[in-house]
This record gives structure tokens, C-alpha cells and sequence, in this order.
């Protein structure tokens, strides 16, 4: 079972490069986010998608942009890294969305992205 | 802006005691989540509770959902080295689109030492 699949694991990017983190599921989940870890801070959110072809903004949007072409992928992308987005980034996916008052709210995350940006 | 503060923030117990992980928040959640992270890891769901008042068990750990909807407790008895991880709180809202959400608490770290 493969659940949420993260690419890559670990990256060190210099300030100004740009890359894209890759998130994949195989629950046929309609909703995906993209969070960041930051020590003391838990989890904040930066972008979600309700659906394919959908995405909306989160708690800390600026610096990142996503695409969801497809049901199955959520990307995050990061035009210019700055060393403020050195974080631990996560996708997570839930049938619905995750916390609705009805069955699998739950949300499934992946193994997380390390990114260090100097 | 939604604030879940969790204390304590980090929490070091010796095997076999207990101990309690607290989630306060000024808002009101329609429901709130709570999960366990191991290092290297996504965090994993726990428990779900909806209803003010509600308490949950699962195994040794005791869940409870404040009368107001705006805090939660989870207390763990006779620890166990794998209980060791970071235990995140999660109270669920709707954004204006109509979405369904997660606003994540701080975290409490706990270590139990064998």
C-alpha cells in the first residue's frame, strides 16, 4: 500500500533556484494539501485542492504556487527559494475534508520533504 | 486567525507514569483531530471527536473534547517507550471557498524514557 508518496526525500536548493516537490496518492482521494513543519509552529498550511483542476490558498501562501492536473498528483512549486522556506514540507490527502462531520476525514500524509535553502 | 496552543511543549516521564497533553484554542472547532508523529514520519491520525464533552479511549490513551468546543485533553496511562513521538492537535473549520480544513496546534514532544 502506498498510500502518499513524496519525491524527493531531502534537497538543498541556493537562494533564487527554483523546484518542484511532487506529491502522489492511490486512495482516489478528492482532497490534497501541502503543509510545512517548522520547529515550535506545527503544521501550517500552504495550499489545498478540493478537486482536480482546483486549488486554493492556505495560511502561507506567498512563495509557492501548485497544480493539480491530475486527481492523483498535487505539485507545489517554488519559483525563487528563499532560506525562509527552509522547512520540512507535507502532503496529506483525505477523501473528504479532513475534520467534515461524516466518515474519512481523516487525512494521510506522506513521509515529508526536507528542504534546505542557503 | 485560528490559534491551538499545546502544552507542554516538550515532556521527558519515566515508563509507567501518567500523564496529560492539553489543546486550548479561543475558537470553536466543529471538530478536532488529535495525531502522533515519529521522527521521519508523517503524522498518523489518532482519534477524531465531534461532540462537546465527548471522550474517547484507545488503549491506554484518553481522549476528551471540552464542553465548548474549544479545547481537548489526551492523557496517557503507565507510558510505554512507544509512546515516544510529537503529538499534534487539529480542530477542524470552514474556509470561506466551503472547504473542510485542519488548523494544526504546536505539537507537545514527548519522551519516555525505559
Amino acid at each position: 500500500n502506498a498510500g502518499v508518496t513524496q519525491t524527493p526525500k531531502f534537497r538543498v536548493l541556493k537562494t533564487g533556484q527554483s523546484m518542484t516537490l511532487l506529491c502522489a496518492q492511490d486512495m482516489n482521494h478528492e482532497y490534497m494539501y501541502w503543509y510545512r513543519q517548522d520547529p515550535g509552529m506545527g503544521l501550517r498550511l500552504i495550499h489545498y485542492s478540493v478537486g482536480e483542476g482546483t486549488t486554493a490558498k492556505g495560511e502561507v501562501p506567498d512563495g509557492y504556487n501548485v497544480s493539480r492536473l491530475k486527481k492523483q498528483n498535487f505539485l507545489l512549486g517554488l519559483e525563487s527559494a528563499a532560506p525562509s522556506q527552509t522547512s520540512v514540507y507535507f502532503c496529506a490527502s483525505s477523501y473528504r475534508g479532513a475534520g467534515t462531520l461524516s466518515l474519512n476525514t481523516e487525512a494521510f500524509f506522506g513521509q515529508g520533504t526536507r528542504l534546505t535553502v542557503v | 486567525t485560528q490559534l491551538l496552543e499545546q502544552s507542554p511543549q516538550f515532556l521527558s516521564i519515566q515508563e509507567g507514569e501518567n500523564l496529560t497533553v492539553y489543546c486550548n484554542s479561543s475558537s470553536v472547532f466543529s471538530s478536532l483531530q488529535w495525531y502522533r508523529q515519529e521522527p521521519g514520519e508523517g503524522p498518523v491520525l489518532l482519534v477524531t471527536v465531534v461532540t462537546g464533552g465527548e471522550v474517547k479511549k484507545l488503549k491506554r490513551l484518553t481522549f476528551q473534547f471540552g464542553d465548548a468546543r474549544k479545547d481537548s485533553s489526551l492523557h496517557i496511562t503507565a507510558a510505554q517507550p512507544g509512546d515516544t513521538g510529537l503529538y499534534l492537535c487539529a480542530g477542524a473549520y470552514r474556509e470561506q471557498t466551503g472547504a473542510n480544513n485542519l488548523f494544526f496546534g504546536t505539537g507537545t514532544r514527548l519522551t519516555v524514557i525505559p
